[in-house]
């Protein structure tokens, strides 16, 4: 069973440079997220995106863009990449728009280098 | 502002019984979650609480007192492969999970 698989595992990026993240999963889950992970720091919500053809933004949502055309994908691009970006995202996913015991299922995650 | 808080690190002894604390103050609960996640991998559910009181499964369990704002999830018969870091977080008015820094939790023999 696939789950939720994110694209690539790991990257180094040059400062400025554009890169698209990839996300897709599997169980036709409506809800799905985008976070970042940072030593000493809970995960924190970059987008999110309640049902395919809507995107909301997170708590960190500065220098990243979403989309969500179909239920399946959620690519998060970077515009043009700065060093503080560098962290581990992880994409997740969950069932009835995360409301009641609907838990979120994981990506292995990416992590990003900016250089 | 929104805000979870729980221990950096633990460290308990194979065999033992650990518990991992955590105390929020959100706008709006609608759930707290606990999380595992070993080093360099992703997290994975453990928990859900919605209501007051104690869930339990298998070798852990936790708790909930929503007046206090606060649960503990509790692992007991402590093994080498629970050395991890335990997450909780909480769901907020809008739905949108609030999430702790995470407890490093260290096993030694």
């Amino acid at each position: 069973t696939a789950g939720i698989t994110q694209a690539p595992t790991s990257q180094i990026l040059a400062a400025g440079r554009s890169m698209t993240l990839r996300c897709t999963q599997d169980m036709r889950h409506n809800a799905m997220y985008w976070y970042r992970q940072d030593l000493g720091l809970g995960l924190r919500l970059i987008h999110y995106s309640n049902t395919a053809g809507t995107t909301g933004k997170g708590e960190v949502p500065d220098g990243y863009s979403v989309s969500r055309a179909n239920t399946d994908d959620f690519p998060l691009t970077l515009a043009s990449a700065v060093p503080s970006q560098t962290s581990v995202y992880f994409c997740a996913s969950s069932d009835r728009g995360g409301q009641g015991d609907a838990e979120a299922f994981f990506g292995q995650g990416t992590r990003l280098t900016v250089v | 502002g929104q805000n979870i808080d729980q221990p950096t690190e633990m460290t308990a002894t194979e065999g033992a019984i650990v518990q991992i604390n955590c105390t929020y103050q959100t706008s709006g609960f609608n759930g707290l979650f606990w999380y595992q996640q070993h080093a360099g991998e992703a997290p994975t559910f453990l928990s859900y609480n919605v209501l007051d009181g104690l869930e339990e499964k298998g070798r852990f369990s936790s708790f909930l007192s929503r007046s206090k704002g606060y649960s503990y999830l509790l692992l007991k018969e402590l093994q080498m492969k629970d050395s991890a870091s335990y997450l909780c977080a909480v769901r907020d008015s809008n739905y949108q999970l609030i999430w702790g820094a995470g407890t490093k939790l260290i096993i030694k023999p």
